[in-house]
């Protein structure tokens, strides 16, 4: 059975603090690992990652992916309050012609003042 | 373009009825994916239809069911509801082609009582 995990649990820090997330993984047939961000509502697509060793890059936020480690990592610097929220990993995975999406359970990050 | 839509937002039922949620994807868009979502499982995996045809399917029950219509506008059925399905249903959109990152809708809040 695919399995992905994220570490920590939950999170709190203060503002302007750097933040690292983990995502581990034991899935067959990797295509992708993404990097969600869900607040209130819907998930919203922060990063797709696909070769190992590349860093995905927007504004404070960063991503790379490990294949060798089967793992990835999601950086946040100069945190602020707007960057509550809860961060989920999801791996892509191949049956066939057929893919889902195996998530992590999240990692709670609160940014405080 | 508008995002992903699903109705109804919020829902109680009782043990033992049926539901049905609605799902429209994204314009474009011909894959649409069904995740449950609760505190202690985190998003886990229903299934994906593509081009009317269910594509892949999580390890839920033969109670929760799905369709998808010739539009790629998408419904999800959970017959003899229980408790334990109480959770938040989220749909998500993507072109179809492997390797898209998946678009989320706003979610139904669907309680059991």
């Amino acid at each position: 059975e695919d399995k992905v995990v994220q570490s920590p649990l939950s999170l709190v820090v203060h503002e302007g603090d750097t933040v690292t997330l983990n995502c581990s993984y034991e899935v067959t047939n990797f295509r992708s690992l993404l990097w969600y961000k869900q607040e209130k509502k819907a998930p919203t697509f922060l990063f797709m990652l696909t070769s190992s060793g590349i860093e995905k890059k927007s504004g404070r936020l960063s991503s790379i992916l490990d294949k060798k480690e089967l793992s990835s990592i999601l950086n946040i610097t100069a945190t602020q309050t707007g960057d509550s929220a809860i961060y989920l990993c999801a791996v892509e995975t191949m049956a066939g012609t057929a893919s889902k999406l195996t998530f992590g359970t999240g990692t709670r990050l609160q940014v405080t003042l | 373009k508008a995002g992903v839509t699903q109705t109804p937002r919020y829902l109680i039922k009782t043990r033992g009825q049926q539901v049905t949620l609605s799902c429209s994807p994204i314009s474009g868009h011909r894959s649409v994916s069904w995740y449950q979502q609760t505190p202690g499982q985190g998003l886990q995996f229903l299934f994906e239809y593509f081009s009317e045809t269910q594509r892949n399917k999580g390890n839920f029950p033969g109670r929760f069911s799905g369709r998808q219509f010739s539009n790629s506008r998408s419904e999800m059925n959970v017959s003899t509801l229980e408790l334990g399905d109480s959770a938040l249903y989220l749909c998500a959109s993507s072109p179809g082609n492997h390797g898209n990152e998946q678009f989320f809708g706003p979610g139904t809040r669907l309680t059991v009582l």
